[in-house]
């Protein structure tokens, strides 16, 4: 059973492109999360899914971030018009319908800005 | 989720016990306390979580103070590769359908010398 995918690994952007980040859940998996990690920094919540559906975005900028989890394919997160201040590692858990279990997180997505 | 307060860093010897403290005294009722880590460059790894009794896994013991304003995390024999942040983290159970959505604080640093 593959863990949480996320690709790619390491992401170059100069400012003012675009970013996306993908997550493949685990299977059996219905829940997504995306949480950020600054340089040096705790991990931030950003946004939580489940199919088609935003739940929570407590976590995400107003602006230029975006996500989504179609019914078919990975997680999405967009980020438009990067900024040096983007530069982080962005991790994507995914969990099943249900509680009192776990989260299982990928291994992330580097973003660099250049 | 009520917050939780964890020393910046713990050293240890290979081969010896880790006790890693976490205090939580604004602790609900239905608050379950959660560990992750999380190794150099990769994402945060689900190690053990309890409500009262204490539990134990193949990764680690988990010890629950009576009042459970405060538990312990025990890495029996440390290895190199328990070098780690060390995450605390309180869950309200009742959150059953968002399990993933975490509020990280900025953990415990665990240095494992040889």
């Amino acid at each position: 059973n593959a863990g949480v995918m996320q690709n790619p690994r390491h992401l170059v952007r100069r400012r003012g492109q675009e970013a996306r980040l993908r997550c493949s859940p685990m299977k059996g998996h219905s829940h997504v999360y995306w949480y950020r990690q600054l340089p040096e920094e705790g991990l931030k919540f950003m946004v939580y899914l489940q199919k088609e559906n935003i739940i929570d975005e407590s976590g995400m900028p107003k602006e230029r971030f975006s996500a989504e989890f179609p019914k078919e394919g990975p997680s999405i997160l967009r980020i438009q018009q990067v900024v040096r201040g983007d530069s982080a590692a962005y991790f994507c858990a995914s969990s099943p319908k249900g509680g009192n279990t776990e989260a299982f997180f990928g291994q992330g997505t580097r973003l660099t800005v250049v | 989720d009520a917050k939780t307060t964890q020393p910046n860093s713990m050293e240890s010897n290979e081969e010896e016990p880790v006790h890693l403290p976490c205090n939580h005294s604004t602790i609900s009722g239905t608050d379950y306390i959660h560990w992750y880590r999380q190794l150099p460059s990769q994402g945060p790894e689900y190690v053990i979580h309890g409500l009262t009794s204490n539990v134990n896994n193949r990764m680690a013991s988990l010890a629950i103070a009576e009042d459970r304003k405060s538990s312990t995390l025990i890495l029996h024999r440390a290895t190199l590769r328990d070098a780690a942040v060390y995450y605390c983290i309180l869950r309200d159970q009742r959150s059953t359908d968002s399990w993933g959505k975490l509020q990280f604080g900025a953990g415990t640093q665990v240095v494992v010398t040889p």
